[in-house]
Order: C-alpha cells, then structure tokens, then sequence
C-alpha cells in the first residue's frame, strides 16, 4: 500500500520557468512533509519541509505548499534552473515516529 | 560540515561471503538510519538506531546485522545475501529525536552492492 505516491514519473520544464511536483498521500497521521532531490549515484539531499501546521514554507527559489484537505503537497521551483534536473522524492512522517515514507519520486528535467 | 560518508562505494559478493558497509557522520546526530533502494523505487527503511540503541528494525532478515559502535559511526554486516538483496544501501543520520528537526535526514551516497 502506497501510503505516499507521486503520479508523475517524469516531467521536463525550461529553464527559467516553474516547475511544480505533485505528491499525495492517504495516511491522515502524517504531520510533517520533506522533498528530498537526488543525482545519480548520490544520497537523496534534503531541500525543504513543512509543518502539518503551516500551509506554505519558502526557501529561496523552493516553496512547497501543504492542501491538507486534500491530503495533496506540492513542490514550486521559481526560476528552473538546468542544475536542479534531478529525481525529486517527497517523504512524510506521522507522529514522533524516526521513519520516513517516501514516493516513488519525479524526475525533473530543465531544458535550456 | 553536513556530509554522511558511506564506503565502499561499490561491492561485489558472493552468496558465501561475509562483508560490511560503513558509514561516518560528524555532525553530532544521534540518530543514525539504514535504506534500501532498489532502481525505479523509493528508499526503504531497514533500521534506525537512536543514541547508539536499535530502536526500529523493519523486519529485516537476520543476514543483514546492525552495529552502532559509537554515535559517529554506523556498521551494516552481511552474511550469506542472496541476488534479490541487489540495491543501492544508504546511511542517514538526524539529530536526536528531542530535536525539534530531527525528522530532517541527511542521506550518505550509498554503496551499490551486487551479490552474485
């Protein structure tokens, strides 16, 4: 059962413009939200997190928003830039609980 | 200094063979993790050790044993793997889990491991 799912496998935007990454998730316990971004043969980087308290978190050119009604997050990258072409994973946590439930990730590409 | 090291980078072994995987985190984390990754799919917790005591193990088979000798450093020995436990194997590490953050991991790059 795929607690946390990310529908779009892949998603190709031009520098410059915005990206947007989806995720949704089914598990109401889950109170905190990361995106994790990945290059090949690399460990997934941590890149932003929001509370289950907050609907909008901003860092820099990343800002993720929060539709708990929906149980949907999303991931806003302003302006695309060629070196964020990566596999972007998004992870939630319920509780005070150490594990992490990751999707299945989306892999950006940034044209020039 | 945000850096989680893993060696080796790459191993190849047997069915018969025993060998371990490393990782170092200078970070003062005290809250240590082992994933599995498999291509195409989303990294899998296997353990997590908190204050060098294993407090999560997700039902991983007794081949795979967990050391946490000190709380820089994370050990994952393997005995007798079979070709399916193929995958990229990560180390995370997050503060301790009074921290208000300690949900945010700070992954290692993995050791790709092939058993043949």
């Amino acid at each position: 059962d795929q607690q946390v799912k990310q529908n779009s496998p892949s998603l190709s935007v031009q520098e410059g413009r915005i990206s947007i990454l989806n995720c949704d998730y089914t598990n109401s316990m889950f109170d905190y939200f990361l995106w994790y971004k990945k290059y090949p043969a690399e460990g997934p980087t941590f890149l932003i997190s929001i509370s289950s308290i907050k609907d909008k978190n901003e860092d820099g050119r990343f800002t993720v928003f929060l539709n708990k009604s929906a149980k949907h997050l999303s991931l806003h990258i302003v302006p695309s830039q060629p070196g964020d072409s990566a596999v972007y994973f998004c992870a939630a946590r319920a509780g005070t609980a150490s594990k992490l439930t990751f999707g299945t990730g989306t892999r950006l590409q940034v044209t020039l | 200094d945000t850096e989680v090291t893993q060696t080796p980078k790459h191993l190849v072994m047997g069915m018969t063979n025993k060998k371990s995987l490393k990782c170092e985190q200078h970070m003062g984390h005290r809250a240590m993790y082992w994933y599995k990754q498999k291509a195409k799919k989303p990294p899998e917790l296997m353990f997590v050790y908190s204050y060098e005591k294993l407090s999560i193990n997700e039902s991983v088979p007794s081949r795979f044993s967990p050391e946490c000798p000190n709380s820089s450093l994370l050990n994952l020995h393997l005995h007798a793997l079979q070709p399916e436990d193929s995958a990229l194997y990560l180390c995370a590490s997050s503060q301790s889990v009074t921290s208000r953050r300690y949900y945010e991991q700070y992954f290692g790059p993995g050791t790709r491991l092939t058993v043949t």
